[in-house]
């Protein structure tokens, strides 16, 4: 399987802050890297695909980049209802795996 | 708007069988765009893939899970299911579903709210 490492583990920030979470595949996966961002009691909701795409309805304050191994998650300016844990996920190979998790608190 | 939703018992005895139904509105699970898959939380963890299904009937199981795994769709009903065999405490997690596009690129998308399953005695 291959195994997608996020860095930091958790994060804390304030509101209006600029904020990257890093994640990296141990093998190369091209461009097929999924971010998603779950908040507590909530199921998962899809942010960015294919590493830089982002989806229908999600603020344009978040942004993917990456391909290879490394990819970033950066939100521009943070919001308040940021505060969530994100998730990569690879879709390079099967089975699909998932990062650990950002947990992203308010300072 | 597509919308799953999991259903099935919230609790389960040690070394029984966990079964869970997901429910699709909104949409026809007999797409051959999609496949539909099974994802699982334990209580303050992360995410594990279990398996999909395509309508045809076509399946892949995470071979950690694969000996244990079962996934079914029912066209007719417009619902797709999951088994578990032999359930440990180990196996206590929220469970969602979710649409996965087949084909590149692939994501899940939507997903159900989750449903708790607790194995105990």
């Amino acid at each position: 399987d291959i195994q997608m490492t996020q860095s930091p583990s958790s994060l804390s920030a304030s509101v209006g802050d600029r904020v990257t979470i890093t994640c990296r595949a141990s093998q190369s996966i091209s461009s097929s890297l999924n971010w998603y961002q779950q908040k507590p009691g909530k199921a998962p909701k899809l942010l960015i695909f294919a590493a830089s795409s982002l989806q229908s309805g999600v603020p344009s304050r978040f942004s993917g980049s990456g391909s290879g191994t490394d990819f970033t998650l950066t939100t521009s300016s943070l919001q308040p209802e940021d505060f969530a844990t994100y998730y990569c996920q690879q879709s390079y190979n099967t089975p699909a795996t998932f990062g650990q998790g950002t947990r992203l608190e308010i300072k | 708007q597509l919308q799953l939703q999991e259903s099935g018992p919230g609790l389960v005895k040690p070394s029984e069988t966990l079964s869970l139904t997901c429910t699709v509105s909104g949409g026809s699970i007999s797409s051959s765009s999609y496949y539909w898959g099974w994802i699982r939380q334990p209580p303050g963890k992360g995410l594990e893939f279990i398996g999909s299904i395509h309508y045809s009937g076509s399946t892949y199981y995470n071979p950690s899970l694969k000996s244990r795994v079962t996934v079914s769709v029912d066209t007719s009903k417009n619902q797709f299911s999951l088994k578990v065999n032999s359930v440990t405490a180990a196996d206590t997690a929220v469970y969602y579903c979710a649409k996965y596009t087949s084909g590149w690129p692939n994501w899940f998308d939507p997903w159900g709210q989750g449903t708790l399953v607790t194995v105990s005695s």
